[in-house]
């Protein structure tokens, strides 16, 4: 079984309509980072997240973690067409951010 | 400021033959990542380098090999491509005691 599970793997939305993507991990976190990648393409640094009932928050998308049950959600409020792409959590086992170990991807479409 | 820069963006190899693949860093960062993404998964990490030391090896086979140079570039090498090697390789570069990885853009290697 994949050391981050992502869930779903795929999501369409309506223009406007709020989402929730959840990131599990079934080893201990020490920081837990998003990314936002558009096909083909390189990875886009949303947020990283290291404590425990941390929350961050930048334009319309607001990550958590956590720390008890090992998880991470981002949430999209009023979701645009530019949101659209695969989304990616990143776990760092061991406090470094030079190996992260990925979950498989959310493919979000966002119809308008 | 440039971001992580990633030369060749697109490759096509025949089986057999050798790859190079290059990154620069963010001007700072001292630490390089390299990250293989086959289609539909996340980026599964190859290789660390920090002050041109391999900090981290990936479950790779000795086909891959890197190294970093004294402006802290790096390169990335691909011994005797499998088709299976067909990939997006990103590189990812970080500085000493920050918590964010940044990604370039990638090179995509078809290998037919």
């Amino acid at each position: 079984s994949q050391e981050l599970e992502q869930s779903p793997q795929s999501l369409i939305v309506q223009e406007g309509k709020n989402l929730t993507i959840n990131c599990t991990s079934s080893k201990t976190l020490y920081g837990l980072y998003w990314y936002k990648q558009k096909y083909g393409e390189g990875l886009i640094f949303l947020m990283m997240l290291q404590k425990g009932g941390e929350e961050k928050s930048h334009e319309k998308i607001t990550a958590k973690l956590d720390e008890k049950k090992q998880q991470s959600s981002l949430h999209i409020t009023a979701s645009q067409p530019s949101h659209a792409g695969i989304y990616l959590c990143g776990a760092d086992r061991g406090g470094s951010n030079y190996k992260l170990t990925f979950g498989k991807g959310t493919l979000l479409t966002v119809n308008p | 400021d440039a971001g992580v820069t990633q030369s060749p963006t697109h490759l096509i190899k025949t089986r057999g033959q050798h790859v190079t693949l290059r990154c620069s860093p963010i001007s700072g960062h001292k630490s390089v990542s390299w990250y293989q993404q086959v289609l539909g998964q996340g980026p599964q990490f190859i290789f660390q380098y920090y002050e041109k030391e391999e900090r981290g090896r990936g479950n790779f086979p000795d086909r891959f090999s890197a190294r970093q140079f004294p402006n802290y570039s790096s390169e990335l090498n691909v011994n005797a491509l499998l088709l299976g090697d067909s990939a997006l390789y990103l590189c990812a570069s970080s500085s000493e005691g920050g918590t964010e990885a940044f990604f370039g853009q990638g090179t995509r290697l078809t290998v037919v």
